[in-house]
């Protein structure tokens, strides 16, 4: 099955700091979208990047995707106290016509002041 | 902005009772989704719903499971027989290209 795999699991890094995390999945997409959630909260929607697109930016957030390694990044840059979350990239599969997505585990950012 | 909303915001319930989450989409959406996250567990698909019916289901939304658009605005997902797995955390979530989440509901079956 189709799955969104982010890479690390866990990411500790200090103010100021740039953090980058990863997603791999395994078959075509239509899109892919990155969300964060704060503990024991709800999914914030972050950033959605076409499968013809290959970079977009939102503030501090920029979101490369590659369709030929099946990848995806994120970067959070001059990173703050309160970016501290989990962080999901989720799959919408090219097969799918209602658009279901497919969550990976997460990366945990801990930006420490 | 508009918002997806959810209510109640927890849930606490024995075990076999009928339970009804609820969930309010946007209001120009047309896709919409029920979702859940077991603690510390990933965000599972449960059943998507498009022109007043059910579009895709995954196989946890077995028999026990139900879900209605009753009045054009509400979407609700109804838990027949609530079982002790069936704590969670159940996110709706309502779509025109980009799928926005509710806050979620917490369900604690005891």
């Amino acid at each position: 099955s189709q799955q969104g795999e982010e890479d690390p699991q866990a990411l500790s890094i200090q103010e100021g700091e740039n953090a980058t995390m990863n997603c791999s999945y395994k078959t075509s997409i239509n899109n892919l979208q990155w969300y964060r959630q704060n503990s024991g909260r709800g999914l914030v929607h972050l950033i959605l990047i076409r499968s013809n697109e290959r970079e977009k930016h939102s503030g501090r957030l920029r979101v490369t995707l590659d369709t030929s390694k099946k990848s995806s990044s994120l970067l959070i840059t001059a990173s703050r106290a309160a970016d501290t979350a989990s962080y999901f990239c989720a799959t919408a599969a090219a097969t799918d016509s209602w658009g279901k997505l497919q969550f990976g585990a997460g990366t945990q950012v801990v930006v420490t002041p | 902005e508009p918002e997806v909303t959810q209510t109640p915001s927890h849930q606490v319930t024995q075990m076999g009772q009928e339970v009804i989450l609820r969930c309010v989409p946007i209001s120009n959406h047309l896709y919409f989704y029920w979702y859940r996250q077991i603690l510390g567990q990933k965000v599972e698909f449960l059943v998507s719903f498009y022109n007043n019916e059910i579009s895709e289901k995954s196989e946890i939304f077995d028999d026990q499971f139900s879900v209605e658009r009753p009045d054009g605005s509400n979407f609700t997902l109804k838990i027949r027989s609530t079982k002790l797995e069936d704590s969670a955390m159940y996110f709706c979530a309502s779509k025109w290209e980009t799928q926005y989440f509710g806050p979620g509901t917490r369900l604690l079956v005891l």
